[in-house]
């Protein structure tokens, strides 16, 4: 079975500050990763995913993500923190498969201080 | 024009109600979701259908009936509503048997049970 873990509920940053988010997967075949931001009281938006092929990902708002295979971890970071960054994320593996799901971890609050 | 839409966006209901949320989505995938995000924001698979087939079930109380009319629908149903129920529904979608793609999510639905 595969799963995601992501360590800590909370994370604070100052404006500015770099952003690091830790995501590490459990997975048996290559695993494709995913991270979904989650602004309050909306739906998810993938910011960015990892299939193959390149292992340092960018997505979207200047967030980026670097898959490593020996480590398990597929962190996510930004260089400079911006208020509008406040916000839920979380990391999900998909399951291969005719009937592959995203199996999500339990996702990480991020504020962001002035 | 919304890709994945979900109504009712809130849902206030006594307990022991039946109550039903609708999701659309007009992406043309085969594959539809629903998630329910609990009060500690984890993200938890309740069903999955292919092409108006139930495919993954997680053994979700049978008070809660997915249906499927078409492929393009999946809605949801739950009887007998219970306090533990409350908490927001995701519906999503996605292309069938793809790992490497995402799910596109819905608003969500806040359902409270007073």
């Amino acid at each position: 079975a595969q799963s995601v873990t992501q360590l800590g509920s909370h994370v604070s940053v100052s404006e500015g500050a770099l952003v690091l988010l830790r995501c590490n997967y459990s997975s048996s075949v290559p695993p494709y990763l995913f991270w979904y931001v989650q602004y309050p009281n909306q739906g998810l938006q993938l910011l960015l995913k990892y299939t193959t092929g390149a292992t340092l990902v960018k997505g979207i708002n200047g967030f980026e993500a670097e898959f490593k295979k020996s480590e398990t971890s597929f962190h996510l970071t930004k260089p400079s923190a911006h208020m509008s960054d406040a916000a839920e994320y979380f990391c999900a593996v998909s399951t291969t498969g005719a009937n592959s799901k995203l199996t999500f971890g339990k996702g990480i609050t991020l504020s962001v201080r002035p | 024009d919304t890709a994945v839409s979900q109504t009712p966006k809130y849902l206030v209901t006594q307990m022991g109600n039946d109550k039903s949320i609708k999701c659309e989505q007009n992406l043309g995938h085969d594959t539809m979701y629903w998630y329910k995000q609990d009060s500690k924001k984890f993200l938890k698979i309740m069903f999955s259908y292919n092409n108006k087939e139930l495919i993954i079930n997680e053994t979700v109380p049978n008070r809660f009936s997915p249906k499927s009319p078409d492929k393009a629908h999946l809605n949801l149903h739950i009887n007998s509503l219970e306090l533990g129920d409350s908490a927001v529904y995701f519906c999503a979608s996605r292309e069938r048997g793809i790992a490497t793609v995402e799910a596109f999510f819905g608003q969500g639905t806040r359902l409270t049970v007073v």
